[in-house]
């Protein structure tokens, strides 16, 4: 079964400080990938995505993702976090009509 | 343009009875799909609909089941709720079946007591 790794499921950051989340998906054509934060009891909110194309992906609220075929990864990425970005994230996976496949989730936590 | 909107927002249920939610997705969409989310499972995928017609399905019981309307509508319904059926359930919809990739509702949250 095609699978989204999230290795961490969870990570301080200092306010300031960059940030960088990790997921790998399964091997496989390449697939669709995404990145979504969710709020506390609130939906998720579509970061970014990867379809096809340049690798570097520049999304909303100031965050880019890598996609490294070679090493079946999607990272997350972010210059400077703010407190606002204390989240969770999760990576997902498509691929043709298959269903979304999502990592277990990493949680985001900003200390000032 | 109004995004996916889900009601009710929060439902609490009896163990036995049956619920009925609701999701309307954004204008144009003809792909709506269906996620549980609980803190111990995380997301699972409970069903897709295209077009009126159901096109791929999780793991669940039979107790789940869903439907789509002409317009886009998609209603999930759950019957014989049992205390684990609690949770957020969240609604997605999409363009194209997923290659432009899904919007969600905010969700509604289940307690089943």
């Amino acid at each position: 079964a095609q699978s989204v790794t999230q290795p961490d499921i969870h990570i301080t950051v200092s306010e300031g400080a960059s940030l960088e989340l990790r997921c790998n998906y399964s091997y496989g054509a390449t697939p669709y990938l995404f990145w979504y934060v969710q709020s506390p009891g609130q939906g998720l909110q579509l970061l970014l995505k990867y379809f096809s194309g340049d690798t570097l992906v520049q999304g909303i609220k100031g965050f880019e993702a890598e996609f490294k075929r070679s090493q079946s990864s999607f990272n997350l990425r972010k210059p400077s976090v703010h407190w606002s970005d204390a989240a969770e994230y999760f990576c997902a996976r498509g691929f043709g009509n298959e269903k979304l496949t999502f990592g277990t989730g990493t949680r985001l936590t900003i200390i000032p | 343009k109004a995004g996916v909107t889900q009601t009710p927002r929060y439902l609490i249920k009896t163990r036995g009875q049956q619920v009925t939610l609701s999701c309307s997705p954004i204008s144009g969409h003809r792909s709506v799909s269906w996620y549980q989310q609980t803190p111990g499972q995380g997301l699972q995928f409970l069903f897709e609909y295209f077009s009126e017609t159901q096109r791929n399905k999780g793991n669940f019981p039979g107790r789940f089941s869903g439907r789509q309307f002409s317009n886009s509508r998609s209603e999930m319904n759950v019957s014989t709720l049992e205390l684990g059926d609690s949770a957020l359930y969240l609604c997605a919809s999409s363009l194209d079946r997923g290659a432009s990739g899904y919007t969600f509702g905010s969700g509604t949250r289940l307690t089943v007591v």
